[in-house]
């Protein structure tokens, strides 16, 4: 059980470039979440997926897109990169236990924008 | 104004030097408190979910418990192994699974 993979775990983009953070997961979780972590800010969640097919905006959702692909595979895109998305992003899913959902996170992937 | 805030900031202990670190939450109704432990350069690990006022769980040298408007991990007798930042996070009623985190404590302890 590999949990949660995220590829690639560096990036180095210049400005206006694109690019697209993978994640998977093999714990058959149905909800995946896209988080950024900035020094002094805390987690912040970008968007995430309820199910499969469904996607939603969290608290700072501009410059990203997501595509959640299938039930394993939750795929997060910057269309033109600026360097105010220079952050480390992880990745999550959860399984619904009680009344909560506990969240388990990928390694992150650690993105600079020239 | 935050939902979730954690303090203080950063931490230093001598090893076996026990002391808590706080969460104080502000949300109208409380699904679930969770506490992860972050190593530098890796993901956040779960360590706890609390679900209502007075309850307890330990783990180790650690034990979370939970009140009405905060959050304490309590850290008995530590480690250099347990240095790392421990971040919490609540989870509202209504709020489908999403978690608001607070901004993690520091914790260093020295041998």
């Amino acid at each position: 059980n590999a949990g949660v993979t995220q590829t690639p775990k560096f990036q180095v983009l210049k400005t206006g470039q694109s690019m697209t953070l993978q994640c998977a997961q093999d714990m058959n979780h149905n909800s995946m979440y896209w988080y950024r972590q900035d020094p002094g800010m805390g987690l912040r969640l970008i968007y995430y997926s309820a199910s499969e097919g469904t996607t939603d905006k969290g608290e700072v959702p501009n410059g990203y897109n997501v595509s959640r692909l299938n039930k394993r595979e939750f795929s997060l895109r910057l269309e033109s990169a600026a360097p105010s998305q220079t952050s480390v992003y992880f990745c999550a899913s959860s399984d619904h236990r009680g009344s909560t959902d506990t969240q388990y996170f990928g390694p992150g992937t650690r993105l600079t924008v020239l | 104004e935050d939902q979730v805030t954690q303090s203080p900031e950063a931490l230093r202990l001598q090893e076996g030097e026990s002391s808590s670190l706080n969460c104080s939450y502000t949300v109208s109704g409380l699904r679930g408190l969770f506490w992860y432990r972050q190593d530098p350069g890796k993901g956040p690990e779960f360590l706890f979910t609390l679900y209502s006022a007075g309850e307890e769980k330990e783990k180790e040298r650690l034990k979370a418990t939970l009140t009405k408007k905060e959050s304490f991990l309590h850290i008995t007798a530590p480690k250099p192994e347990d240095s790392a930042t421990y971040l919490c996070a609540v989870q509202e009623e209504g709020a489908n699974s999403k978690l608001t985190f607070g901004k993690g404590i520091t914790l260093s302890v020295r041998p």
